[in-house]
């Protein structure tokens, strides 16, 4: 176990809908990332966190976005959902955004838009 | 652009043989690397990491090797187990201020009793 929670683990949403996702973070970590991975594929950057500021981002639109909050823990929130949202949502945590190491993955949550 | 690619999308082996898993990657300013397995239902599990400034690490079972030359990577797992049966991604940090991870689309390894 990496220490990294992610809920809920599966979701079942209808196209346009919202949806919020959660992660909790290893303890000690202060940065966290999201990733999506569609089936088959590798994860996929969406951006990431470091003290509650967003501070890098994949080529997502802006219907994805996150908050992440002083206990370091962290919110995935899509709008508007499309059918080809549909993964596996993964949140990663570091130490530190700053030293080279290793990121820690959750579980995911596997997002069915349909 | 970034990319990271595997050479094999899958490998079968007998179980105690050796597997090499091979990744190739672009971004000759890529400075951090690890590798990471994926069990069915799982997020992605750190196996080993190496650096930019390196060329071999070894850790349990496992051996990685960087060639910056060629920007190839390849990880190496000794005597292997049918609990290493899992999809194996190499990943790339772009170096400076860019902290993502650059994944590839993984190869599926599976070990035959």
């Amino acid at each position: 176990e990496t220490g990294v929670t992610q809920s809920p683990t599966h979701l079942i949403k209808t196209r346009g809908q919202q949806v919020t996702l959660r992660c909790s973070s290893q303890s000690g970590h202060n940065t966290v990332s999201w990733y999506q991975q569609a089936l088959g594929q590798g994860p996929q950057f969406i951006f990431q966190y470091y003290r509650e500021e967003e501070n890098g981002r994949g080529n997502f639109p802006p219907r994805f976005s996150g908050l992440q909050f002083p206990n370091y823990s962290s919110e995935l929130n899509v709008n508007a959902l499309e059918l080809d949202d549909s993964a596996l949502y993964l949140c990663a945590s570091r130490l530190d955004r700053a030293m080279n190491t290793e990121a820690f993955f959750g579980q995911g949550t596997r997002l069915t838009v349909v | 652009g970034e990319s990271v690619g595997l050479h094999l999308p899958t490998l079968s082996v007998q179980e105690g043989d050796n597997s090499i898993i091979n990744c190739a990657y672009s971004n000759s300013a890529s400075d951090y690397f690890i590798w990471y397995k994926q069990e069915s239902g799982k997020g992605p599990q750190f196996i080993i990491d190496i650096r930019s400034n390196m060329d071999k690490r070894q850790g349990q079972r496992v051996t990685v090797l960087l060639n910056k030359t060629v920007k190839h990577l390849s990880l190496q797992i000794a005597a292997t187990q049918p609990g290493d049966s899992a999809v194996y991604f190499c990943a790339e940090r772009g170096g400076g201020s860019n902290y993502k991870l650059t994944f590839g689309k993984g190869t599926l390894l599976t070990v035959n009793p």
